[in-house]
């Protein structure tokens, strides 16, 4: 069974520029999230998709962020205009499950704003 | 809101010896998970262990086993037998069951890089 799996596993972009992360899930599994990491600091919640619902965005840092998934399948989050701020490590995880107590690590984008 | 803390940016252990990474956490709720992830070098997560707060016992996996002290909110990781392949990221996590609650997110500490001496 195929992993969580996440494209690409770097950009870099200019200040300014649009980028498209992308995350295919576990298939079957309903809650898919995402994640990420400022170097040096911890790793933050982003937003939790039920199937292709948003259950949970609460951590989306602002409105030049915006996740979609589509027919509850792959995900996609997509910065625009990015700015220096966005680099880090965006990582995907999916469940089967809402209150399953394991998730499902993609293996995360490294994204770099220059 | 609750917080996890690691507060060994770096720690460094002898092949087969046993080094313990510690995690702190802050919340006023009585029921949670808490996690232990590894993030080798190849950068995917693997969770390596869990412990339910209910539970008094700690967990154990393997060489991996867990010291739970939940009135001290304390959650520190033993690697026995420590092996090169232990060398990752490890990061400490919380997440809530309550209703209310963060909802099944993850919170994370800032990691404990590991390195592992031949």
């Amino acid at each position: 069974e195929a992993g969580v799996t996440q494209f690409p596993s770097h950009s870099v972009i200019e200040k300014g520029q649009t980028v498209t992360l992308r995350c295919d899930p576990i298939s079957g599994h309903d809650n898919l999230y995402w994640y990420r990491r400022v170097m040096g600091k911890e790793i933050k919640f982003l937003l939790h998709f039920v199937k292709e619902s948003k259950q949970d965005e609460s951590g989306m840092p602002n409105n030049r962020f915006l996740a979609e998934r589509t027919g509850g399948t792959y995900s996609t989050l997509k910065v625009q205009p990015a700015e220096l701020e966005d680099s880090g490590v965006y990582f995907c995880a999916s469940s089967p499950r809402r209150w399953d107590t394991e998730a499902f690590f993609g293996q995360g984008t490294r994204l770099t704003v220059v | 809101a609750q917080t996890v803390t690691q507060s060994q940016p770096e720690m460094s252990v002898q092949e087969a010896e046993t080094v313990t990474l510690s995690c702190t956490y802050d919340t006023s709720e009585s029921d949670y998970y808490l996690f232990w992830y590894k993030q080798p070098p190849s950068r995917q997560m693997i969770l390596v262990i869990r412990q339910e707060a209910y539970k008094q016992q700690n967990a154990t996996e393997n060489r991996f086993s867990v010291n739970f002290q939940k009135a001290a909110k304390s959650f520190s990781l033993k690697i026995s037998d420590s092996q090169l392949g232990d060398a990752a990221m490890y990061f400490c996590a919380y997440r809530s069951v309550e209703e209310g609650g963060s909802q099944g997110n993850l919170i994370f500490g800032k990691g404990t890089k590991l390195s592992v001496k031949p």
